[in-house]
């Protein structure tokens, strides 16, 4: 079955260090995106990539790093210039060909200890 | 920037009635996109249903409808028949058409089923 693998499923970072989160698709999709989800907030786009070799920031990219090397791929990595990394991260892609919402990974809990 | 605002932070209902959570967006756009997301105690999002502004009919998926108001930018989930397993955050979403269309959300609104 087609879908969005998201890994691991919680993660626990040490201050100071440096993490990546996975994400993969076998959709076939072309746009790809990262939300960050706090309680109360909603979610919050960290970036997103529309094409292979090209992303872009959202409104909280500060801290945050991405690469899209393959258009099944897009790694999110939380460096240690991020404040405050406890959060929810979810991945979702969309097909730019027919109008439809996202699909959602089932997202990675990240704690800083 | 579009914003969406979600006013009821929290909400209960009774086993088998009906709920209504609200949506309100701000967009100078006329042409989008507006969804409303389930997300269970599993995290996962759900994508409940979804309208194109163009339409005027309101969209309808089973127990889940939808009141979409263009002009007062507003766009109501009305849950009926409601079910334990409905319990979830639910968000409002908003899409532009064209251009740098990635999705904005509402805070949620946290959904209790009394049983």
């Amino acid at each position: 079955d087609g879908g969005i693998t998201q890994s691991p499923k919680y993660l626990f970072r040490k201050e100071g260090q440096n993490v990546t989160l996975s994400c993969e698709q076998n959709l076939n999709h072309d746009a790809m995106y990262w939300y960050r989800q706090d309680p109360g907030q909603g979610l919050r786009l960290i970036y997103y990539s529309q094409i292979v070799n090209d992303f872009q920031k959202g409104d909280i990219a500060e801290g945050y790093s991405v690469s899209r090397e393959k258009k099944e791929s897009f790694p999110l990595t939380v460096t240690s210039a991020q404040k405050n990394p406890t959060a929810f991260y979810l991945c979702a892609s969309r097909n730019d060909r027919v109008w439809n919402g996202y699909t959602f990974g089932s997202g990675t809990r990240l704690t800083v200890v | 920037a579009q914003t969406v605002t979600q006013s009821q932070p929290e909400m209960s209902v009774q086993e088998a009635e009906t709920v209504t959570l609200s949506c309100t967006y701000d967009t100078s756009e006329s042409d989008y996109y507006l969804f409303w997301y389930k997300q269970p105690p599993s995290r996962q999002m759900i994508l409940v249903i979804r309208q194109e502004a163009y339409k005027q009919q309101n969209a309808t998926e089973n127990r889940f409808s939808v009141n979409f108001q263009k002009a007062a930018k507003s766009f109501s989930l009305k849950i009926s028949d409601s079910q334990l397993g409905d319990a979830a955050m639910y968000f409002c979403a908003y899409r532009r058409s064209e251009g740098n269309n990635d999705m904005r959300f509402g805070a949620g609104t946290r959904l209790t089923v009394k049983p």
